[in-house]
């Protein structure tokens, strides 16, 4: 149990599907972040958010669309994924502030037909 | 922004040996160096990480060494099991949100 819970764990979508991930942390934390996780490639900082400000876009396609409603939940809206778009999609938090340590909850799998 | 690159992209090694995960990190200004172990289907989890006012950090079985002057860290695992073969990454920060992470180095600890 890491604090940091990510919903589905699993996920196939087709390349026309909406589909959304959820994540939410019972860390106090006041930042959230979703990462990208790819085979043979280093961890890719999507979105960051602080305070439920959007602090950090890294160059993502807008067919992924974030959403924090509150300092607790962070969703990932996904509309017209292609295939190369099938990773693991990592949510965590943080306490917030310089060097902080960086909480991962255990993942989505997703998968693009 | 910061590259940090990590070496070797996998290890095998014996049980009861040691093992050892270097890093290097471009920008001067980073300050956090954490290292993560992730496990067949999990999130990474924090194993240790290190401040830059520090050289030296250890906790049971690992360590992690800093050398700022040639901007490089080091995992160090002593003694190793079976249940320390995961794949473990290291990252590097300037001190805000935005952690720079390493490719990941694959240990396997042979029985």
């Amino acid at each position: 149990e890491t604090g940091v819970t990510q919903t589905p764990r699993h996920l196939v979508m087709g390349m026309t599907n909406k589909k959304s991930l959820k994540c939410e942390q019972h860390l106090g934390h006041n930042a959230m972040y979703w990462y990208k996780q790819s085979a043979k490639k280093p961890l890719e900082l999507m979105f960051v958010y602080n305070f439920k400000e959007q602090t950090e876009n890294n160059s993502v396609p807008s067919r992924f669309s974030p959403e924090c409603p509150n300092s607790s939940h962070l969703f990932l809206h996904l509309h017209t994924l292609q295939p190369e778009d099938s990773a693991l999609y990592l949510c965590a938090s943080s306490p917030g502030g310089p060097g902080n340590t960086i909480y991962f909850g255990e993942g989505s799998w997703l998968t693009v037909v | 922004g910061e590259n940090v690159e990590q070496h070797p992209s996998t290890l095998s090694v014996q049980e009861g040996d040691s093992a050892v995960i270097k890093c290097t990190y471009s920008d001067s200004a980073s300050n956090y160096f954490p290292w993560y172990k992730q496990e067949l289907g999990k999130g990474p989890q924090l194993i240790i990480d290190i401040r830059s006012n520090v050289g030296e950090k250890k906790d049971q079985r690992i360590a992690v060494t800093l050398n700022k002057t040639a901007k490089h860290f080091s995992l160090h695992i002593t003694e190793t099991q079976p249940e320390d073969s995961a794949v473990y990454f290291c990252a590097a920060s300037i001190g805000d949100y935005k952690l720079s992470f390493g490719a990941g180095t694959t240990v396997t600890v042979r029985a």
